[in-house]
């Protein structure tokens, strides 16, 4: 069956500490990945996503994910988080058919 | 314009009416989605509309859901005889077609008491 899953509901980190958010994905072949953040009160936005090619992708805000492709997964990573990285992050793919499958969501909280 | 609109931002209805929720994807966007998200809650897949193909309404949780999308334009969700839990954050998305994420509107809020 075709799905996310994001092993860490809620994580808490220092502020300015790194950070890794993990995904895994379930599907016979290599999907489009995706992350996005929703902010407080606020809509989803998205972070960065792969395709094919360089594993590692670069996004806004000063995260990267990786995908590997052994593990089935696309880690989702930040050097040096700040304040305002305290959110709910979503993993998600979208495989051939077009509908994106969304995880559960990890909410991070940052510890000043 | 510029992004995904959705009306109204809130909405509470009394438990038995009817309610209608708007989305405006982006201009030229052929694939439209709604999800719910439940407080606390990960997204809930519910219909999906892709240019002029017969939707894909696998998630819509009861008959009392459903969507309408014309053309490649507005769709509206409409919920009859609201229930308490439908009582959610309901977003809608749309995207171009192939490779590209979503984009997201700011959600409707629907409160059912």
């Amino acid at each position: 069956a075709q799905s996310v899953t994001q092993p860490d509901i809620h994580i808490t980190v220092s502020e300015g500490a790194s950070l890794e958010l993990r995904c895994n994905y379930s599907y016979g072949a290599t999907p489009y990945l995706f992350w996005y953040v929703q902010s407080p009160g606020q809509g989803l936005q998205l972070l960065l996503k792969y395709f094919s090619g360089d594993t590692l992708v670069q996004g806004i805000k000063g995260f990267e994910a990786e995908f590997k492709r052994s593990q089935s997964s696309f880690n989702l990573r930040k050097p040096s988080v700040h304040w305002s990285d305290a959110a709910e992050y979503f993993c998600a793919m979208k495989t051939s058919y077009d509908k994106v499958i969304f995880g559960p969501g990890t909410s991070l909280s940052v510890i000043p | 314009g510029a992004g995904v609109s959705q009306s109204p931002s809130n909405k509470v209805t009394e438990k038995g009416k009817d309610v209608e929720l708007r989305c405006d994807p982006i201009s030229g966007h052929t694939a439209l989605y709604w999800y719910r998200q439940r407080l606390g809650q990960g997204l809930e897949f519910l219909i999906y509309f892709q240019g002029n193909s017969a939707p894909d309404k696998s998630g819509l949780p009861s008959d009392r859901f459903s969507a309408e999308r014309t053309g490649e334009s507005v769709s509206t969700l409409t919920i009859q005889r609201t229930q308490q839990e439908d009582s959610a954050v309901y977003l809608c998305a749309s995207s171009s077609e192939g490779k590209d994420g979503y984009t997201f509107g700011s959600g409707t809020r629907l409160t059912v008491v």
